[in-house]
């Protein structure tokens, strides 16, 4: 089973300030990686798949970089909406899959 | 509008069973694979397990086979979760996830989730 290691835990940031998180799989996924954004009492939302495209209807100041280990997904000005915890997840081959441990984004 | 509504979580007891389910609408549903994944409270999602369009594939996480098993009517667009042997550490929020495009991707679309609490 693939591991799937997110970094830092939390990240704290101001508003219109850049942030950067990052996912490192255990062996290679090639791009077959996807970043989710969840929100407290919410289901996750798809953001980022194929590592780099943005999901129908998500701002453009989501981005997502990366293949094979090593991924980062990129919200280049953070509006308020933004704070909620991230996950990576890879989808290689057949499941079973596995997620990241998330990156909380809250306010600095 | 895809809709994905879970339903089945409740209190079980340790060494119990549940079946959860999922009904489907607002897309093909026997065109795409569906999949369940689970959150427990205050932690981070888990891969549960998944079933092909067709049904005949099925897939779990290592920890899991030989207690749970998936399954799918597609004449009702509902997906199946069968748990048994629960034990404490099944606690946690089950959903019901779509495929973005079928064939082993992501996942575009999610249900709102369907507690399950395994205590005595």
């Amino acid at each position: 089973e693939i591991v799937m290691t997110q970094s830092p835990a939390t990240l704290s940031v101001s508003p219109g300030e850049r942030a950067t998180l990052s996912c490192r799989a255990s062996q290679s996924v090639r791009g077959h990686l996807a970043w989710y954004q969840q929100k407290p009492g919410q289901a996750p939302r798809l953001l980022i798949y194929d590592a780099s495209t943005r999901a129908s209807g998500i701002p453009a100041r989501f981005s997502g970089s990366g293949s094979g280990t090593e991924f980062t997904l990129t919200i280049s000005s953070l509006q308020s909406e933004d704070f909620a915890v991230y996950y990576c997840q890879h989808y290689d081959n057949r499941p079973p899959w596995t997620f990241g441990q998330g990156t909380k984004v809250d306010m600095k | 509008e895809v809709q994905l509504v879970e339903s089945g979580g409740d209190l079980a007891q340790p060494g119990g069973s549940l079946r959860l389910s999922c009904s489907a609408s607002g897309f093909t549903f026997s065109k795409y694979a569906v999949h369940w994944v689970r959150q427990a409270p205050g932690k981070g999602l888990e891969y549960v397990s998944g079933v092909s369009s067709d049904g005949t594939g099925t897939y779990y996480t290592d920890s899991l086979k030989g207690r749970f098993t998936v399954s799918r009517d597609n004449s009702k667009n509902t997906l199946y979760l069968q748990m048994s042997s629960l034990r404490p550490e099944d606690t946690a929020v089950y959903y019901c996830v779509k495929e973005r495009i079928n064939g082993w991707y992501d996942f575009d679309s999610w249900g709102q989730g369907t507690l399950v609490t395994v205590s005595s």
